[in-house]
């Protein structure tokens, strides 16, 4: 089926280790976004990219990287894993001038 | 900074009742605007869109935009059990690139009491 898949669902991991979240989309949308959801903050952008090989900061990116060599393919990596990085992660996309449609998220746990 | 507001709720209201939905934007040149559905512990689900200045209506869904005023609104007639959850709004300037980018409001919770 199309759509955008994430995965894993859930992740549980310490302080320190790098930690990759992935995204796929069937449709071929030139946009992708990460978001981070915290209680008291809702949904914060954290990098977006509008094609292959173009990413871009968000408003909390620190701590993140994102590469996207294919359309189809945006991966978040933490690359040191801390505590505050705990959150539930959303992947979204769109072809442009449309609504972003979201994946069902990862719950992400840093311990 | 570009903020988009919506009171936290929560929002209770009875079955069958309109439920009222607030938002309001600083960005003047906000040119797209979006309702989320987010049930707990769910992804955001976009439910209405709304370009133009006026009333939008889907099936029980009505979205109202004023950007003189820099405000949109939902509302839910016939409110159901089934449409508690968190309403999110997003608000996009539009035009490519960066503009492509959503901001959100921090979300109301509606409780519908059966």
């Amino acid at each position: 089926d199309a759509g955008i898949t994430q995965s894993p669902r859930y992740k549980i991991t310490e302080t320190g280790r790098q930690v990759t979240l992935m995204c796929h989309q069937t449709w071929s949308h030139s946009y992708m976004f990460w978001y981070r959801q915290d209680l008291g903050h809702g949904l914060r952008l954290i990098y977006y990219s509008a094609a292959a090989d173009i990413t871009d900061k968000g408003e909390v990116p620190d701590g993140y990287v994102v590469s996207r060599s294919k359309t189809e393919n945006f991966p978040l990596t933490l690359e040191s894993a801390t505590r505050s990085q705990t959150s539930v992660y959303f992947c979204a996309s769109t072809g442009g001038n449309q609504p972003q449609h979201f994946g069902d998220g990862t719950r992400l746990s840093i311990l | 900074q570009k903020e988009v507001e919506q009171n936290s709720g929560p929002l209770s209201v009875p079955e069958g009742a309109i439920a009222s939905l607030n938002c309001t934007y600083s960005d003047r040149g906000s040119q797209s605007f979006f309702w989320y559905r987010q049930y707990s512990g769910k992804s955001p689900e976009l439910i209405m869109s709304i370009y133009s200045n006026g009333d939008k209506e889907d099936g029980r869904f009505t979205a109202q935009l004023n950007k003189a005023s820099q405000y949109v609104s939902l509302l839910i007639r016939d409110s159901q059990p089934s449409d508690s959850a968190t309403y999110l709004c997003a608000v996009r300037r539009g035009g490519g690139g960066s503009n492509y980018k959503l901001t959100f409001g921090k979300g109301t919770l509606l409780t519908v009491n059966p």
